[in-house]
């Protein structure tokens, strides 16, 4: 089974706080998602990377940033977090880039900004 | 631009009642793929199906049954005889495996609430 882990169900962090949500898949899986859900408007894309050290903007990339040093983490970074970034954070994961290949959810971390 | 409508926000049924919910795609790609995730209160989202463009026969997978029609643009989803555990937010998805990428456009859910 696939399995993707996100280092922590919930968070509570402070405006202007440099976060980290970090995310972990043990398929060996080149693909990786990370996505904002919020009421009403369902799940976004934020970043995602198809390989080590690359990354692509999804459809709301402001304010966040993204690491990938080895191919089975990928992180998630608000380097200066704000209210408006409380949300729920999903990562997933998908085989490789070679056929539309199905995303692999974590159990996402749920992100208050103070 | 790729669209995915549920136009069901809420739905609460009974237990044991049938429950259709309904997915509207929108594209221009003559290959593409369909996904339902499930999410449970626990927020995980959890895989149920995915289904390409050129197979549009119907599926079936114990209690759960998907119909999937080009010519309405629809991938419905029924659950029959419900029970308290489908309680969840429902996601349908749409991806595009010509643009290059991995993207998967997801609609708003549908949050199912069965009732004992």
């Amino acid at each position: 089974d696939v399995k993707v882990t996100q280092s922590s169900r919930y968070l509570v962090k402070r405006t202007g706080e440099k976060v980290f949500l970090e995310c972990v898949q043990d398929m060996d899986h080149e693909n990786m998602f990370w996505y904002r859900q919020d009421p009403g408007l369902g799940l976004r894309l934020i970043y995602f990377s198809y390989d080590v050290k690359m990354k692509e903007k999804g459809d709301i990339p402001e304010g966040y940033s993204v690491s990938r040093e080895k191919k089975e983490r990928f992180s998630l970074i608000l380097e200066s977090a704000s209210t408006n970034q409380t949300s729920m954070y999903l990562c997933a994961s998908s085989m490789d880039r070679t056929s539309t290949d199905t995303q692999y959810f974590g159990p996402g971390t749920r992100l208050t900004v103070l | 631009a790729q669209k995915v409508t549920q136009a069901q926000t809420e739905i609460s049924v009974v237990e044991k009642e049938d429950v259709t919910l309904d997915c509207v795609y929108e594209t221009r790609d003559t290959t593409y793929y369909l996904f339902w995730y499930k999410q449970p209160p626990s927020g995980e989202l959890v895989f149920l199906i995915r289904r390409n463009s050129f197979d549009e026969q119907n599926e079936i997978s114990g209690r759960y049954s998907w119909n999937f029609q080009k010519s309405t643009s629809s991938f419905n989803f029924t659950i029959t005889a419900s029970q308290v555990v489908d309680s969840a937010v429902y996601f349908c998805a749409l991806s595009d495996p010509q643009g290059g990428s991995e993207k998967l456009v997801f609609g708003k859910g549908t949050k199912l609430t069965v009732n004992p």
